[in-house]
């Protein structure tokens, strides 16, 4: 199993440029979630899915928006890039609520 | 979420040495996580407990569940190099609150 995978890896985006994570679980877990990290902040909740075909709003989902493509994936998408997006972007998953499982995170700047 | 408050930020360890962390909330808690996460790596689950009082251990590492459900405790044994990284508690408000609120983090390395 390969767990949580993350595309890209690493992203250099103009201002005002538009881009999409990728997030796929092979888990079957149900739920999934969109992290920020920044320095000294912890994890920020962004946007999660409690299942297929729902999303919510999470602690800070202004600029970004997300698709639960289906049960194994869930896109995130910046549609104007701004510098304050500049973060590493890590995507969860878990069976419930509880235990989640992180993938390895996308490293995103913004010019 | 609810914010959590961990401590210490920072801390360095000597091999062989204990080392202790710990979390705590304004609210009740039903579940507690702890990650460990390696540079440039997402954070790794280490434990997980669900119940007041809870003691458990998963290797050198063992955490405990509050008595009060407000707080969380992290114990490295004899610490040794790749215990470096950063420690992260989460918690899972109740009753049924569905967004984990993460603790900013404890910065472990290693004292030269």
């Amino acid at each position: 199993n390969a767990g949580v995978t993350q595309t890209p890896k690493f992203q250099v985006l103009k201002t005002g440029q538009s881009m999409t994570l990728q997030c796929a679980q092979d888990m079957n877990h149900n739920s999934m979630y969109w992290y920020r990290q920044d320095p000294g902040m912890g994890l920020r909740l962004i946007y999660y899915s409690a299942s297929e075909g729902t999303t919510d709003k999470g602690e800070v989902p202004n600029g970004y928006n997300v698709s639960r493509l289906n049960k194994r994936e869930f896109s995130l998408r910046l549609e104007s890039a701004a510098p304050s997006q500049t973060s590493v972007y890590f995507c969860a998953s878990s069976i419930d609520y509880n235990e989640q499982f992180f993938g390895p995170g996308t490293r995103l700047t913004v010019l | 979420g609810q914010q959590l408050n961990q401590s210490p930020q920072s801390m360095f360890i000597q091999e062989g040495e204990d080392v202790s962390m710990n979390c705590t909330s304004s609210s009740i808690f039903n579940t507690w996580l702890w990650y460990k996460q390696d540079p440039g790596e997402g954070p790794v689950l280490l434990i997980a407990l669900y119940k007041a009082g809870e003691l458990t251990s998963n290797g050198r590492l063992t955490a405990q569940f509050g008595i009060t459900r407000k707080d969380s405790f992290l114990n490295i044994s004899a610490s040794i190099p790749s215990d470096v990284g950063i420690y992260f508690c989460a918690g899972l408000g109740f009753p049924n609150d569905y967004k984990l609120s993460f603790g900013a983090g404890t910065t472990v390395t290693v004292r030269a």
